[in-house]
């Protein structure tokens, strides 16, 4: 079954301090992984997308990795910022047919508290 | 600017009663899509569509329906077939050479029952 799973499920970190949001899958084949972050009550936001051909993808603050082999990817937020609170969903896309062919995690939540 | 706009932002259900949720988009995406989004849960698919007047259910389509009149609209209804109608609900769409990989969403519609 195609699946993806995220830990933790909630994380509080302090302003200014670093974190990692974890994300495991079993999607198969394997087309490309996307970061998403999403404010409460607004709609997702695409952060990166990789290829299985990609390790590390960076957008300002947030770095994301990729190993394929192991079927895991990690979502690393450097120098966190009071906006940076949000859920992270993590998404991979398989070659399996058009329209059905992602697989949403649960999601993160994050708190960024001063 | 570009974008998606769902109205409306929230919305209450009567028994028995058919709600419609509004999706538009000016990106000039041939893909719109709808989820479904509950607390602690991935986004779940409820129909897609890559061009105008067809669309495909996806896996959780029961006591939903769509229409895609025009490239730029794709409607939710809700019906009283529905029994759980509680949700976030999120428009997405891409273009079909994304693989079809959303890439933007509205900020959604939040549904209760009255």
């Amino acid at each position: 079954k195609n699946q993806v799973e995220q830990s933790p499920q909630s994380l509080i970190i302090l302003e200014g301090k670093n974190c990692t949001l974890q994300c495991n899958y079993t999607v198969s084949p394997f087309s490309n992984l996307r970061w998403y972050k999403q404010d409460t009550g607004r709609g997702p936001v695409s952060l990166t997308i990789m290829t299985f051909s990609e390790n590390t993808k960076s957008n300002g603050r947030y770095t994301a990795t990729l190993d394929a082999d192991t079927k895991q990817s990690s979502l690393h937020i450097t120098a966190s910022q009071l906006s940076d609170s949000a859920s992270y969903i993590c998404v991979v896309s398989g070659d399996f047919g058009y329209g059905q062919n992602f697989v949403f995690g649960p999601g993160t939540r994050l708190s960024v508290l001063p | 600017d570009g974008g998606i706009t769902q109205s409306p932002k929230y919305l209450f259900r009567k028994e028995g009663q058919n709600v419609t949720l509004s999706c538009e988009q000016n990106l000039n995406h041939d893909a719109m899509y709808w989820y479904r989004q509950d607390p602690g849960q991935g986004l779940r698919l409820i129909y897609y569509s890559q061009i105008v007047n067809d669309f495909q259910k996806g896996d959780i389509a029961e006591g939903y329906s769509v229409s895609r009149e025009k490239k730029e609209s794709f409607p939710l209804t809700v019906t009283s077939a529905q029994k759980n109608p509680t949700a976030f609900y999120l428009c997405a769409s891409s273009p079909l050479r994304q693989g079809g990989q959303p890439q933007h969403f509205g900020d959604g519609t939040r549904l209760s029952i009255l």
